[in-house]
C-alpha cells in the first residue's frame, strides 16, 4: 500500500496568514493526489484534483503543487471559515490512501 | 445538482451485519462508480472499496475482503454496502462518493454523501 505521510498534525495560524501542509507518499505517485477538507461533523469535500486543479466554486485562495513524492496543500490567507482537518488522498494505485490529516485552527 | 442521500444512523450488536444504501440524483448514475470510506470516531478516513454503477465490477480492501459486499440498484440509482460479522472496531461514520469513472475505481471522490453513523456494541 502507498503510504502518504502528511504534516503537521494540526496547526494554529491567525486570520490572514499564508498556511501551508504537506503530504509525502511513500513512492512516486505522479500527480494522482487530492486534497479534501472536512469539517466537524460533515463530510469530506473535494478542494484539489490532479495536485494543482482547483475544484469548481472553491475559492482561489487555496492551492495545491508538487509532483513525485512530495505534495503541497496552501491558504494562502487563512479565513475564520476555513477552520477544519485538510487531507491528502493518492489515487495512483489501490488501495486509496488517504494522509492523516491536519487540523487548522484559528490562533 | 450531484447528491448521495445515505440511510440513517444503525446500532449493532457484535457478530450482526448492517446494510447501507446511498441514493443518488442529478447524474446520470451508470457513467460513475462509487466508493466507500468509513472514518473511526476520531480517526481518519480508510477506503472500503468501490463498485462500477455500470456493470457492478468491485474493488475491495483487502482487510475486508470476504465481510463486505458492494451493490448497486440502476432502476434506483441506488448503491448498498452490507458488512458482515461486525466488531467494536466497526464503529464508525460510513461515507459513500462518487468516482469520476465507471471502469476504474482509482479516481478522485468527488461529491460525499452525508455520512452514515454505524455504532458496534453489545
Amino acid at each position: 500500500d502507498i503510504q502518504m505521510t502528511q504534516s503537521p498534525s494540526s496547526l494554529s495560524a491567525s486570520v490572514g496568514d499564508r498556511v501551508t501542509i504537506s503530504c509525502q507518499a511513500s513512492q512516486d505517485i505522479s500527480n494522482y493526489v487530492n486534497w479534501y477538507q472536512q469539517k466537524p461533523g460533515e463530510a469530506p469535500k473535494l478542494l484539489i484534483y490532479d495536485a494543482t486543479s482547483l475544484e469548481t466554486g472553491v475559492p482561489s485562495r487555496f492551492s495545491g503543487g508538487g509532483s513525485g513524492t512530495d505534495f503541497t496543500f496552501t491558504i494562502s490567507s487563512l479565513q475564520p471559515e476555513d477552520i477544519a482537518t485538510y487531507y491528502c488522498q493518492q489515487f495512483d494505485n489501490l488501495p486509496l490512501t488517504f494522509g492523516g490529516g491536519t487540523k487548522v485552527e484559528i490562533k | 445538482q450531484v447528491q448521495l442521500v445515505q440511510s440513517g444512523t444503525e446500532v449493532k450488536k457484535p457478530g450482526a451485519s448492517v446494510k447501507v444504501s446511498c441514493k443518488a440524483s442529478g447524474y446520470t448514475f451508470i457513467s460513475y462508480g462509487i466508493s466507500w470510506v468509513r472514518q473511526a470516531p476520531g480517526q481518519g478516513l480508510e477506503w472500503m472499496g468501490w463498485i462500477s454503477d455500470y456493470n457492478g465490477n468491485t474493488d475491495y480492501a483487502q482487510n475486508l475482503q470476504g465481510r463486505v459486499t458492494m451493490t448497486t440498484d440502476i432502476s434506483t440509482s441506488t448503491a448498498y454496502m452490507e458488512l458482515r460479522s461486525l466488531r467494536s472496531d466497526d464503529t464508525a461514520v460510513y461515507y459513500c462518493a462518487r468516482v469520476g469513472d465507471s471502469y476504474d475505481p482509482k479516481g478522485t471522490l468527488d461529491y460525499w454523501g452525508q455520512g452514515t453513523l454505524v455504532t458496534v456494541s453489545s
